[in-house]
């Protein structure tokens, strides 16, 4: 069964630091991933998807990701916080092909940032 | 183009009322999706719909309802809420092609059971 982890509930960083966002995942077969943000009361916007071509994904707003199969990661980056990126990061994994586009998402992590 | 959008914002209601959220989408996706948002838990799928005419469970549908309407439309029903209901409610919809698969979603309902 596919699953995903992310690793802690909330990041605190400084403004102008880097970001690192941890999710690792579980597939039987070769996943798409997915990061999505959510601003405080406000829908879900896709940051960026990993779908089997590049394992360095450039998303919106300076986001990157890396699929790492060998450790079944995909980390979630940006070299310097904007006060803007405070806002719940969800990882999430499709289910598997042909499961109607289901998808599992991580229990979020909350990212702070500090002036 | 609006993308997804939902009807109410917010809902308060007393334990057994009913109601129906109302979610429409203008990007002639063929699936259509209805999670709830619980602090801690993440997005749960509550019910998806493949295709217009087609429906099926998600991990927590127990309590719910729903209706494929359309292509545009699907609506997702609590018969008689109950205070365990109160949640953040989001509608996505997306289209499925080879292995892209990214939902796009509604801005919410905020609904309180009392």
């Amino acid at each position: 069964a596919q699953s995903v982890t992310q690793l802690d509930s909330h990041v605190s960083v400084s403004e102008g630091t880097p970001v690192l966002l941890r999710c690792n995942y579980s597939s039987s077969y070769s996943p798409s991933l997915f990061w999505y943000v959510q601003h405080p009361n406000k829908g879900l916007q896709l940051l960026l998807k990993y779908t089997s071509a590049a394992t360095l994904v450039k998303g919106i707003n300076g986001f990157e990701a890396e699929f790492k199969k060998s450790e079944t990661s995909f980390h979630l980056t940006k070299p310097s916080a904007h006060m803007s990126d405070a806002a719940e990061y969800f990882c999430v994994v499709s289910v598997s092909p042909g499961s109607q586009g289901n998808l599992i998402f991580g229990k979020g992590t909350k990212l702070s940032v500090k002036p | 183009n609006a993308g997804v959008t939902q009807t109410p914002k917010f809902q308060v209601l007393k334990t057994g009322q009913s109601m129906t959220l109302q979610c429409a989408q203008d990007m002639n996706h063929n699936s259509m999706y209805w999670y709830r948002q619980d602090p801690g838990m993440g997005l749960r799928l509550i019910y998806y719909s493949a295709s217009e005419g087609t429906t099926d469970k998600g991990e927590v549908p127990n309590g719910y309802n729903v209706s494929r309407l359309n292509k545009r439309e699907f609506s997702l029903r609590l018969e008689s809420a109950a205070p365990s209901q109160t949640s953040v409610y989001f509608c996505a919809s997306s289209v499925v092609s080879g292995y892209s698969y990214e939902q796009y979603f509604g801005p919410g309902t905020r609904l309180t059971v009392t």
